[in-house]
């Protein structure tokens, strides 16, 4: 099973800030990560997806990196819609895997 | 519009069996995988299963082989978890999710909640 594990567990920010999360599985994954952003009582939402690609009607201010075992998501200014809980995924097999996820809170 | 409709949660003594259902419309449902992804109270997203187009093959996290079952019905385009021996820790908000081999997860329905309680 591949492991997923996110870093940090807990972020506070203040809107207009840069922020990055970090992903790393416990073996390479190639490209095969997305990211997810959920609000409380919502269902996730699809943010990047190949690990570099934005979903459609995402933000340009998300991006994605990385590849192998490392990655990392990127908020570029902090909009007050944007503190959530971030979710990785890898989806190198069929055997699926998400990280503990990110919650970033306002500072 | 993709849609996907869950239902079929509830209250579960432990031991006991629910059979939950995914009602999807706006896209050609036998085209996809399909999944089911679930969330305990308060804590992160589980993946459970992933179905293949015809329901040719099946992939579970290992804490529900042998207890759960991913099946899909294309003619009504249904996406199912049959679920026996549930256990406390299976207590959480199922998902159902489209799942795009290429792109991952881009559709999720609203969840339905199980509870397994005595």
């Amino acid at each position: 099973d591949i492991q997923m594990t996110q870093s940090p567990s807990t972020l506070s920010a203040s809107v207009g800030d840069r922020v990055t999360i970090t992903c790393r599985a416990s073996q390479s994954i190639s490209s095969w990560l997305a990211w997810y952003q959920q609000k409380p009582g919502k269902a996730p939402k699809l943010l990047i997806y190949k690990a570099s690609s934005l979903e459609s009607g995402v933000p340009s201010r998300f991006s994605g990196s990385g590849s192998g075992t490392e990655f990392t998501l990127t908020i570029s200014s902090l909009q007050p819609d944007d503190f959530a809980t971030y979710y990785c995924q890898q989806y190198n097999s069929y055997w699926d895997s998400f990280g503990q996820g990110t919650k970033l809170e306002i500072k | 519009e993709v849609q996907l409709v869950e239902s079929g949660g509830g209250l579960v003594q432990p031991g006991g069996s629910l059979r939950l259902s995914c009602a999807a419309s706006g896209f050609t449902f036998s085209s996809y995988w399909m999944s089911w992804v679930r969330q305990a109270p308060g804590k992160g997203l589980e993946w459970v299963a992933n179905i293949k187009q015809d329901g040719s093959e099946k992939y579970y996290v290992d804490s529900v082989k042998g207890r759960f079952t991913i099946s899909r019905d294309n003619a009504k385009n249904s996406l199912y978890l049959q679920m026996n021996s549930l256990r406390a820790e299976d207590t959480a908000v199922y998902y159902c999710a489209r799942y795009d081999i290429l792109t991952g997860m881009g559709y999720w329905g609203q969840g339905t909640l199980v509870t397994v309680s005595s």
